[in-house]
């Protein structure tokens, strides 16, 4: 069926490290994915997307990833902030259809 | 930078009472949608709109919901009689067209129901 998972639930870095979230996803209909960072009290934010055609994308500080062999989608940030700091949600929208599925979140904790 | 913005920030309800979320949509967007986040949970999606009616809406978005495009800016989603697990963010996106876009989200409604 159709389901969007994430492996860790926290992840803590220190700050100036690489951090790497990572997302499994089970339709292989899908064919465009979007990481959103959310805040507490906030609505999930655009930070970068990727669609099926595609392996990797580079944002500012940002790299999506995407295996499309093991369904495996990962966000890579670089040279992590505090502002950093957030829950992470990997998104599928299966075969363009009129809803995103999202994952579970992974909770990012940025160290000083 | 257009937003998508929601009003209220917060709503506090009696069980069974009624409410509506409303929703403004980036002006030059065409797809809305209703999603919800429990606490502590996922994003869950309830129902997408397209062209004055829906697209497609989840097992969750029962009877007792309903979403209207009152006129060329607002959105909204009304509960008729809501319930203590309807307690939760819900959240308002749009994007400009079909296929893969990106969906913008706004800022949310906390609904407490009590």
């Amino acid at each position: 069926g159709e389901s969007v998972g994430l492996h860790l639930p926290t992840l803590s870095v220190q700050e100036g490290d690489n951090s790497i979230i990572n997302c499994a996803y089970s339709n292989s209909a899908s064919d465009y994915f979007i990481w959103y960072k959310q805040e507490s009290g906030k609505g999930p934010q655009f930070i970068i997307d990727i669609r099926s055609n595609m392996d990797k994308r580079q944002g500012q500080r940002v790299t999506v990833l995407l295996n499309k062999t093991v369904k495996h989608l990962s966000l890579q940030i670089a040279a992590t902030q505090p502002g950093d700091s957030a829950v992470y949600f990997c998104a599928e929208d299966v075969d363009s259809s009129y809803k995103l599925i999202f994952g579970s979140g992974t909770r990012l904790l940025v160290r000083p | 930078e257009p937003e998508v913005t929601q009003t209220p920030s917060h709503q506090v309800t009696q069980m069974g009472q009624e409410v509506i979320l409303r929703c403004v949509p980036i002006s030059n967007h065409l797809y809305f949608y209703w999603y919800r986040q429990i606490l502590g949970q996922k994003v869950e999606f309830l129902v997408s709109f397209y062209n004055n009616e829906i697209s497609e809406k989840s097992e969750i978005f029962d009877d007792q919901f309903s979403v209207e495009r009152p006129d060329g800016s607002n959105f909204t989603l009304k509960i008729r009689s809501t319930k203590l697990e309807d307690s939760a963010m819900y959240f308002c996106a749009s994007k400009t067209g079909g296929g893969t876009d990106t969906q913008y989200f706004g800022p949310g409604t906390r609904l407490t129901v009590l």
